[in-house]
């Protein structure tokens, strides 16, 4: 098993600019999560999903999209990226059980100019 | 609302000497808490987990953290750091029970420990 897979590993946008970041899983997990990670801020939760098709807002949604078209994908969409987008972006998954625990991602490094 | 309190920005702890990194937490009901592991340029991995039982958890590589329900803390421990421990250490907390079922954690800002050979 790969995990938790994200894409691309690096990016550099310039204001304005789209993008969409890609976290795919295969361990069959309902609950995907996105999150931004920011010097002295820890993780903030963006937006999670608790199945296919399914999306919710989580702490610091402004600015940001996301889809669950297929269990195994959650997309991270910005439609007009912005400096204050700047962060490492990370994304969890875990099977829903109420004992269970979130499973991380390596991280996608963007960088808005 | 559920938050975590990690007072310490970083902690420096000389090889071989125990090391502790502090957490306290606020969430209503009873609390499951985490603690993960991140090192440079890699994501977040889970250390260890209370959920219900024991007060003490151990965890991996050595480590093991300590639930105080009237303290509301859980503090990583480690009796003999090494070198190796060095890294970004993240305590997070969410409810036994989470009505939306979204199962959302909080995590606090990160300690640093830096181990010095």
């Amino acid at each position: 098993n790969a995990g938790v897979t994200q894409t691309p590993k690096f990016r550099v946008l310039k204001t304005g600019q789209s993008m969409t970041l890609l976290c795919a899983q295969d361990m069959n997990h309902e609950y995907m999560y996105w999150y931004r990670q920011d010097p002295g801020m820890g993780l903030r939760l963006i937006h999670y999903s608790v199945g296919e098709g399914t999306t919710a807002k989580g702490e610091v949604p402004d600015g940001y999209n996301v889809s669950r078209l297929k269990k195994q994908n959650f997309l991270l969409g910005l439609e007009s990226a912005a400096p204050s987008q700047t962060s490492v972006y990370f994304c969890a998954s875990l099977t829903g059980g109420r004992t269970d625990t979130q499973y991380f991602g390596p991280g996608t490094r963007l960088t808005v100019l | 609302a559920q938050s975590v309190a990690q007072p310490e920005d970083q902690v420096n702890v000389a090889e071989g000497n125990p090391l502790t990194v502090k957490c306290t937490y606020s969430v209503s009901g009873n609390p499951y808490l985490f603690w993960y592991v991140q090192y440079p340029n890699r994501g977040l991995q889970f250390l260890l987990k209370y959920i219900t039982g024991d007060n003490l958890v151990k965890g991996s590589y050595g480590f093991e953290a300590e639930f105080n329900k009237s303290q509301t803390s859980f503090h990583l421990k480690k009796p003999s750091a090494l070198v190796s421990d060095s890294a970004l250490y993240f305590c997070a907390v969410r409810a036994a029970y989470s009505g939306a079922g979204s199962y959302q954690l909080t995590f606090g800002k990160g300690t640093k420990l830096s181990v010095i050979p």
